[in-house]
């Protein structure tokens, strides 16, 4: 079964920074990987997915995040963040299998300050 | 443009009641789950369903019922609530195993 790990359950960060928030997996079968994005008192929102092809994905609000099979990881990335990206950031694995599950991480706040 | 929607949004419950929270999508999608989410502790599938007439347990299903007799909805049922069950509750969808899900918007539950 496949589990996910989000190391940094806190990001603090400058307006304007660059930020990473990374995401490690494990599982034995190939595995689809996607970020969530969970604004207060709000419903989890897709950020970008990967799925097959390019290990760099490209998603909404400037994201990107970048698949390492080897290092089994999908950290998410952007290069300068706004006030409003700070929300609860969740990585997701899903196993490419009959299996149904689609395993969260724990989450990571990610709060950017002026 | 409704997706998947929760009713109701809060409700505060005391212990031993019963209620159904309900689940409904419009997009056709056969995937459907239920999570509960505590702080700091992410998500936790409580049951999922592949189809109408079909349910299974997740990672957290004990206190909780599901049926799923059509596709649009799949309502998720507490018989005997308890402090424990307090959390918010989040509906999900998927067309296919390769896709995203799709989530509503929430049901914060109390339980007093």
């Amino acid at each position: 079964a496949q589990s996910v790990t989000q190391l940094d359950s806190q990001v603090p960060v400058f307006e304007e920074a660059p930020v990473e928030l990374r995401c490690n997996y494990s599982s034995s079968v190939s595995v689809y990987l996607f970020w969530y994005v969970q604004y207060p008192n709000q419903g989890l929102q897709l950020l970008l997915k990967y799925l097959s092809g390019s290990t760099l994905v490209k998603g909404i609000n400037g994201f990107e995040a970048e698949f390492n099979k080897s290092q089994t990881s999908f950290h998410l990335r952007k290069p300068s963040v706004h006030i409003s990206d700070t929300a609860e950031y969740f990585c997701a694995v899903s196993e490419d299998n009959y299996g149904q599950n689609f395993v969260f991480g724990p989450g990571t706040r990610l709060s950017v300050l002026p | 443009n409704a997706g998947v929607t929760q009713t109701p949004k809060f409700r505060i419950l005391k212990i031993g009641q019963s209620m159904t929270l309900q689940c409904t999508q419009d997009m056709n999608h056969n995937y459907m789950y239920w999570y509960r989410q505590d702080p700091g502790m992410g998500l936790k599938l409580i049951y999922y369903s592949v189809g109408a007439g079909i349910t299974d347990k997740g990672e957290v299903p004990n206190g909780y019922n599901v049926s799923r007799s059509t596709t649009e909805d799949f309502p998720l049922r507490l018989e005997l609530a308890a402090p424990s069950q307090t959390s918010v509750y989040f509906c999900a969808a998927k067309f296919s195993l390769r896709q995203p899900q799709h989530f509503g918007d929430g049901t914060r539950l109390s339980i007093l």
